[in-house]
């Protein structure tokens, strides 16, 4: 069974701090997605990542996945408030084929002036 | 507007009777699929459908049916609603890249309570 792990689970930070969440998941899988949620409201897609060593930014947010380590990580960079949310990673079951999804708990994060 | 609908939007219904939530997407994606989402657990996958006719089960299937006789819509049904399954429920849908699942868009959610 697939198990996504997210660390840590609840921040609270401040403008200006840069700080990293982290996916660790159980198999192999070389497929790695990230979502953001705001309170009260559907779910948005950031990144897909789709091979060893992928990386991708999007302003002050930038994803990776290594996949032997079994880890992605999502860097928050001088943090603003409007990225106030819970942000979730998900990871394909099969390991590159179009198959099911297992998300994380999530990450519910919240940025102070 | 590129977008995934969900009905109804709130629902609150007693236990046992069947009720269906409708999903359908104008985007002409294969993939759709629906997820549960509950306080502390985070979201669950329910079913999912690669193409017309193609279902298969998730992480959380008990409970449910789906179906996928068209292309655009994917319902879920709940024969039997148990109060196990009050929750707030989203369904998406995503096209393929490099042989896999690409981005999924989301519904607004449907906010199911079973009495």
């Amino acid at each position: 069974e697939l198990k996504v792990e997210q660390n840590p689970l609840f921040l609270s930070m401040q403008e200006g701090k840069n700080y990293t969440i982290y996916c660790n998941y159980s198999t192999t899988s070389d497929r790695l997605y990230w979502y953001r949620q705001d309170p009260g409201k559907s779910l948005e897609s950031l990144f897909v990542l789709l091979s060893n060593g992928a990386v991708k930014q999007e302003g002050r947010l930038m994803a990776s996945l290594d996949t032997k380590a079994r880890l992605s990580t999502l860097h928050i960079t001088a943090a603003v408030h409007d990225l106030s949310a819970t942000y979730f990673c998900a990871v394909d079951h099969s390991g590159g084929g179009a198959d099911g999804l297992t998300f994380g708990k999530g990450t519910h994060l919240i940025i102070q002036p | 507007e590129a977008q995934v609908t969900q009905n109804p939007r709130y629902l609150i219904t007693v236990t046992g009777k069947k009720l269906t939530v409708t999903c359908s997407q104008n985007m002409n994606h294969e993939y759709m699929s629906w997820y549960r989402q509950d306080p502390g657990l985070g979201l669950r996958q329910i079913y999912y459908s690669m193409n017309v006719e193609v279902t298969d089960k998730g992480d959380v299937p008990e409970g449910y049916k789906v179906s996928r006789k068209e292309k655009r819509n994917f319902p879920l049904i709940l024969e039997s609603p148990s109060p196990n399954q009050t929750s707030l429920y989203f369904c998406a849908s995503s096209g393929f890249v490099a042989g896999g699942v690409d981005e999924q868009f989301f519904g607004p959610g449907t906010r199911l309570t079973v009495l």
